[in-house]
Parts: C-alpha cells; sequence; structure tokens
C-alpha cells in the first residue's frame, strides 16, 4: 500500500519568515511528485511539479525539491505572507495506472 | 475556461437513498478521476478511468459505481447511501501519461451529507 506522510500536520508562523513543509512517500514505484494548495471550501491547485528526472521545481516564492532515493520531497516557502494561509498537499504519481496518492496534508497560517 | 465542472454542489440524503454525483471536462484528456476528502485524511482515490470505456477501482471503491459516459463525463454513484459516505467528493482529470509530466485539475468539490 502505497504512503505519503506530511509532516507538520499544522503551522503557524509569522509573516516574513521562511519554512519548509516535509512530505515522505514510502512506494517506490512513485514517479512523480505534485504540490497543491487547497484553500478552505475550495478545489485543489497544483503548485509545482516535480518529475522523476528532475530535483527541483521553482515558482516564485516556491521551490520544491525531489529525492526519490530516500522518499522525501520538501517545499520551501519563502518570505511568507497571510495570503499563503491555505493547506498544502503533497501527492505522489503512481507509475503504473496514472494514479495520484495524496498525503494528509499540513495546515498553514501565515499571522500578520 | 470551465475545466472540470462537477454537480450538484451540496446534497444531503437521508441512509439508503441513492444519488449520482456528475462530473465533466473540456480539456479533452483522457484519464478521470473521483476522490473523497475526508477530515485529516488527504485525498483517497475512489474510482478512475484512464479511457473511454475503462474504469478501475481506487483504494476505497466500496459502495460506489461509476460509468465513464463518453471522454468528457464521469459519474459516481452511490446506490444506498450510508453516513460514512458524508465527505467531500472531488473530480478531476489529467492528460495522457505520468511519463509526459501530465497536470492534473480538479474540480471545486460536491459536500455531500447523509443523515
Amino acid at each position: 500500500k502505497q504512503e505519503v506522510t506530511q509532516i507538520p500536520a499544522a503551522l503557524s508562523v509569522p509573516e516574513g519568515e521562511n519554512l519548509v513543509l516535509n512530505c515522505s512517500f514510502t512506494d517506490s514505484a512513485i514517479y512523480n511528485l505534485q504540490w497543491f494548495r487547497q484553500d478552505p471550501g475550495k478545489g485543489l491547485t497544483s503548485l509545482l511539479l516535480i518529475q522523476s528526472s528532475q530535483r527541483e521545481q521553482t515558482s516564485g516564492r516556491l521551490n520544491a525539491s525531489l529525492d526519490k532515493s530516500s522518499g522525501r520531497s520538501t517545499l520551501y516557502i519563502a518570505a511568507s505572507q497571510p495570503g499563503d494561509s491555505a493547506t498544502y498537499l503533497c501527492a505522489g504519481w503512481m507509475e503504473y495506472g496514472n494514479k495520484l496518492v495524496f498525503g494528509a496534508g499540513t495546515i498553514l497560517r501565515v499571522k500578520s | 475556461n470551465a475545466g472540470v465542472t462537477q454537480t450538484p454542489k451540496f446534497q444531503v440524503l437521508k441512509t439508503g437513498q441513492s444519488m449520482t454525483l456528475q462530473c465533466a471536462q473540456d480539456m479533452n484528456h483522457n484519464s478521470m478521476y473521483w476522490y473523497r476528502q475526508d477530515p485529516g485524511m488527504g485525498l483517497r482515490l475512489i474510482y478512475y478511468s484512464a479511457s473511454e470505456g475503462t474504469t478501475d477501482k481506487g483504494e476505497v471503491p466500496n459502495g460506489y459505481n461509476v460509468s465513464r459516459l463518453n471522454k468528457r463525463e464521469f459519474s459516481l454513484r452511490l446506490e444506498s447511501a450510508a453516513p460514512s459516505q458524508t465527505s467531500v467528493y472531488f473530480c478531476a482529470s489529467s492528460g495522457p501519461t505520468v511519463y509526459s509530466g501530465n497536470t492534473i485539475y480538479f474540480g471545486e468539490g460536491s459536500w455531500l451529507t447523509v443523515v
């Protein structure tokens, strides 16, 4: 059974802090790794997709890394803002079956 | 751009009632998915369809049926609703294969309460 674990489950930081969200996965069949943002009562928005051949992806203040050998991915958010408050989910694309397996998410609150 | 559209957005059912959640995508994607999201558990895959005419079970398929009506539409049916099926349901669609770095798009969610 594939497992994706996210640590911490919740995080509260003051505005301006740099922060790291962690994701670990147990199944070597995870091919690509994707990070999503979910606002309350809304669907999911893709933030970054790291393909198997890549080690990291960057978009603005966001940087995501992938280390398949250790089964870990991190999402780095620089200079956090109150608008970054949301739930962040990591998910692994399974190599077989074109399926996406999710972690439980990290609830982030950035205080102004 | 409509993207992925799912209906209804909210529904209250009595135990034992049946209902169908509808989903349509306008991006010509081959793959479509139904997930459920419960507090503290992330999203869990119920069923998915890799292409028109095919469906496969995901992690939590019991109590559900699906139909891939055509390339655009993928419906989820609860034949006899149970309180354990109270959840938020998300439909999604994605491009060709995991090897091509496909992106997935989600609908806004359907809030289902079974009393």
